[in-house]
């Protein structure tokens, strides 16, 4: 069936360090691909999505890259900020349809 | 401008019985999508409304329906409640008409523990 995973429930980084968080999905016909983060007692909060036409898109501090060919979606945190310690979330969203679909997630701890 | 609002924020019901949440879009968002979170779990898509239709489903059972009002607003009815149906509902508007993004607006969501 439809899914989208993660590679690894929990990323440590120092503060101030880069962090990368992997996401695999199944679905090979997705129009597009999103990364939410999630805190504590809070719902998802949109942070940047790509198209399924575009390999990279930069936001502020994040990047989300995309590889088709491996169906795999990562997102870089620059110079990560004890702001940024939440759930991150990888979805998508299969083409013609409007339901999105959520992975696991990833927590990310920074530490200062 | 309020972003999506919903209510109640916790909730107790016992199996068997039956529960109503609601939700309030962003301003100018026109499509509300229901989610639920189990704990450590991503939000499951439950189904979404636009034009006070039912656009799309997930994969839940008819126990749970919804309704979408003239000014968007929405609930969600969960029928026959199950241990099973504890989880945090979250609600998620959206603007469609433009379909330049699909990017969300999630509210805080309703705790539901079903004892």
């Amino acid at each position: 069936g439809e899914s989208v995973g993660l590679h690894l429930p929990t990323l440590s980084v120092q503060e101030g360090d880069n962090s990368i968080i992997n996401c695999a999905y199944s679905n090979s016909a997705s129009d597009y691909f999103i990364w939410y983060k999630q805190e504590s007692g809070k719902g998802p909060q949109f942070i940047i999505d790509i198209r399924s036409n575009m390999d990279k898109r930069q936001g502020q501090r994040v990047t989300v890259l995309l590889n088709k060919t491996v169906k795999h979606l990562s997102l870089q945190i620059a110079a990560t900020q004890p702001g940024d310690s939440a759930v991150y979330f990888c979805a998508e969203i299969p083409t013609g349809g409007f339901k999105t679909i959520f992975g696991a997630g990833t927590r990310l701890f920074v530490k200062a | 401008d309020a972003g999506v609002t919903q209510s109640p924020t916790h909730l107790i019901k016992t199996r068997g019985q039956q529960v109503t949440l609601r939700c309030s879009p962003k301003s100018g968002h026109d499509t509300v999508s229901w989610y639920q979170q189990a704990l450590g779990q991503g939000p499951q898509f439950i189904f979404q409304y636009y034009e006070e239709e039912e656009r799309q489903r997930g994969n839940f059972p008819d126990r749970f329906s919804g309704h979408q009002f003239p000014n968007y607003s929405s609930e969600l009815n969960v029928n026959a409640l199950l241990l099973g149906d504890s989880a945090l509902y979250l609600c998620a508007s959206s603007f469609m008409r433009l379909l330049t993004t699909y990017e969300q607006y999630f509210g805080p969501g309703t705790r539901l523990t079903v004892t």
